[in-house]
C-alpha cells in the first residue's frame, strides 16, 4: 500500500526559511503525482504545491506561490518543500501526499509534520 | 474553484443517517472526493469521482452528485466515523481545492 514520511519542521521566526521532506516507500514513486497540503490551526486542509511525475511541472496557491518551491527526486523516492520568507500565516500541519492519476485523489497521506512560525 | 460545504459542523447520534453538501463554484463534472481526517492522524479517501467507495471503506459511506452539488451519506453513524469530512474538487488544474471541513460530532 505504501508510506509517506515527513521530516523537517520547527520553529522558525518570522522571515526565516524550512526545508521539509517527505520519504515514500512501498510503492513505485514515480507513477504518481505528489502535493504539500496543509492544516493552520482551527482551519480546513488547504493544498498549497503540486508536482507531477517527472517532476517538470509545479504548481503553487497563490497563498504560497514565489515563496515555496516543491521538488522531487524519483530515485531516492522523495519529495521536499522549500520555504521561504515565513510569515505567521505559515503555521501549520504540513502533509505530504501521493496523488493517483487515474482515481485523480490523493490516496495516500503521511501523518504530517508541525511547522511553528513565531518569534 | 471555490468549495463551500455544508453545514460546518453537525451533532449525531450512533446509528444516525447523516447528509453532508458540498457545492462547487462551477460544474465539475463528477471530478469530487472525499475525505475523512481525525485529530493526530492521517486525512483518509473516502469516495472518489463522487461516488466510488475507496478501497476499504465501509459501505456505509455513500457519494452522490455531478454538476455543482454533491454529498456525502454516513448510513447507521458508528463511533468511528465522528471526524472532519472534506471535499475536494479535482476538475481545475492543481492544486486542487478542499471544502472548508464539516465537523461531525456527538
Amino acid at each position: 500500500q505504501g508510506q509517506l514520511v515527513e521530516s523537517g519542521g520547527g520553529l522558525v521566526k518570522p522571515g526565516g526559511s524550512l526545508r521539509l521532506s517527505c520519504t515514500a516507500s512501498g510503492f513505485s514513486f514515480s507513477d504518481y503525482y505528489m502535493s504539500w497540503i496543509r492544516q493552520s490551526p482551527g482551519k480546513g486542509l488547504e493544498s498549497i504545491s503540486y508536482i507531477n511525475m517527472g517532476g517538470g511541472m509545479v504548481k503553487y496557491a497563490d497563498s504560497v506561490r514565489g515563496r515555496f518551491t516543491i521538488s522531487r527526486d524519483n530515485a531516492k523516492n522523495s519529495v521536499d518543500l522549500q520555504m521561504t520568507s515565513l510569515g505567521v500565516d505559515d503555521t501549520a500541519v504540513y502533509y505530504c501526499a501521493r496523488g493517483d492519476q487515474w482515481l485523480d485523489a490523493f490516496d495516500l497521506w503521511g501523518q504530517g509534520t508541525t511547522v511553528i512560525v513565531s518569534s | 474553484i471555490q468549495m463551500t460545504q455544508s453545514p460546518s459542523s453537525l451533532s449525531a447520534s450512533i446509528g444516525d443517517r447523516v447528509t453532508i453538501t458540498c457545492r462547487a463554484s462551477q460544474p465539475i463534472t463528477n471530478n469530487l472526493n472525499w475525505y475523512q481526517h481525525k485529530p493526530g492522524r492521517a486525512p483518509k479517501l473516502l469516495i472518489s469521482g463522487a461516488s466510488t467507495l475507496s478501497g476499504g471503506v465501509s459501505s456505509r459511506f455513500s457519494g452522490s452528485g455531478s454538476g455543482t452539488v454533491f454529498t456525502l451519506t454516513i448510513s447507521g453513524l458508528q463511533p468511528e466515523d465522528f471526524a472532519l469530512y472534506y471535499c475536494q474538487q479535482s476538475f481545475g488544474p492543481p492544486p486542487r481545492t478542499f471544502g472548508q471541513g464539516t465537523k461531525v460530532e456527538i
